[in-house]
């Protein structure tokens, strides 16, 4: 069965940093590109990053473009997100998703149960 | 960024049919995306559902009923998310995504569909 569990989420105050796993468990994470997807409370979805396989490829949306860095250890079936210079705005549930291709991307087919984080002062 | 747009609610009756619509905006041509369906109901993740590019590339996740489909409104320069014979289990929060040409994903709004 596919699992992914995110951990790293928190609050934090406003230009603070903040790093974000995701364990991968059920398939082979280094089969496969990854996503982080956000979601604030109560409200829609959006889109933040991605990396391929073997990291070859990296986007983000606009919105964190500068600020954050996703990566991967595929050694340790893990996904991170490191954040920094955060802001009230990027208050919301993290969620790590998996895509169905390895070299590009396409749609997610499996998501964690989400991290959330909070910045604040 | 462009931006899909999704009405914020729809209802219908058990065993009717519901469509969903998420409108591209007007400078992108909605033949040449491929429009993505999530369901996602309260104090869950989003699940993926179903796409539509065209006719002949189209797909539906496992386990997926075959009451839901998808197409796309050239008329209305929208994708739809089509729902026959709803049930209660269908009410949830239903979002629409596409990636745009600078590989962005972009998200609808979402539609929150209640099962009167």
């Amino acid at each position: 069965e596919v699992q992914l569990v995110e951990s790293g989420g928190g609050l934090v105050q406003p230009g603070g940093s903040l790093r974000l796993s995701c364990v991968a468990s059920g398939f082979n994470l280094d089969d496969f590109a990854m996503h982080w997807v956000r979601q604030l409370p109560g409200k829609g979805l959006e889109w933040v990053s991605v990396i391929t396989r073997t990291g070859s490829k990296i986007a983000y949306a606009d919105s964190v473009k500068g600020r954050f860095t996703i990566s991967r250890d595929n050694s340790k079936n893990s996904l991170y997100l490191q954040m920094s210079s955060l802001r009230p705005e990027d208050t919301a549930f993290y969620y790590c998703a998996k895509d169905i291709y390895s070299a590009n991307w396409d749609r997610f087919d499996s998501w964690g149960q989400g991290t959330l984080v909070t910045v604040s002062s | 960024q462009p931006v899909l747009t999704q009405p914020p609610s729809s209802s219908a009756s058990p065993g009717e049919s519901v469509r969903l619509t998420c409108t591209l905006p007007s400078d992108i041509n909605v033949g040449g995306y491929a429009i993505y369906w999530y369901q996602q109901k309260p104090g869950s993740p989003p699940r993926y559902l179903l796409y539509y590019h065209s006719d002949s590339d189209k797909g539906r996740a496992p386990g997926v009923p075959s009451r839901f489909s998808a197409f796309t409104d050239n008329s209305a320069h929208a994708g739809i998310l089509l729902i026959s014979g709803l049930q209660s289990e269908d009410e949830a929060d239903y979002y629409c995504m596409f990636w745009s040409s600078t590989d962005s994903g972009v998200f609808g709004g979402g539609t929150t569909l209640t099962v009167l």
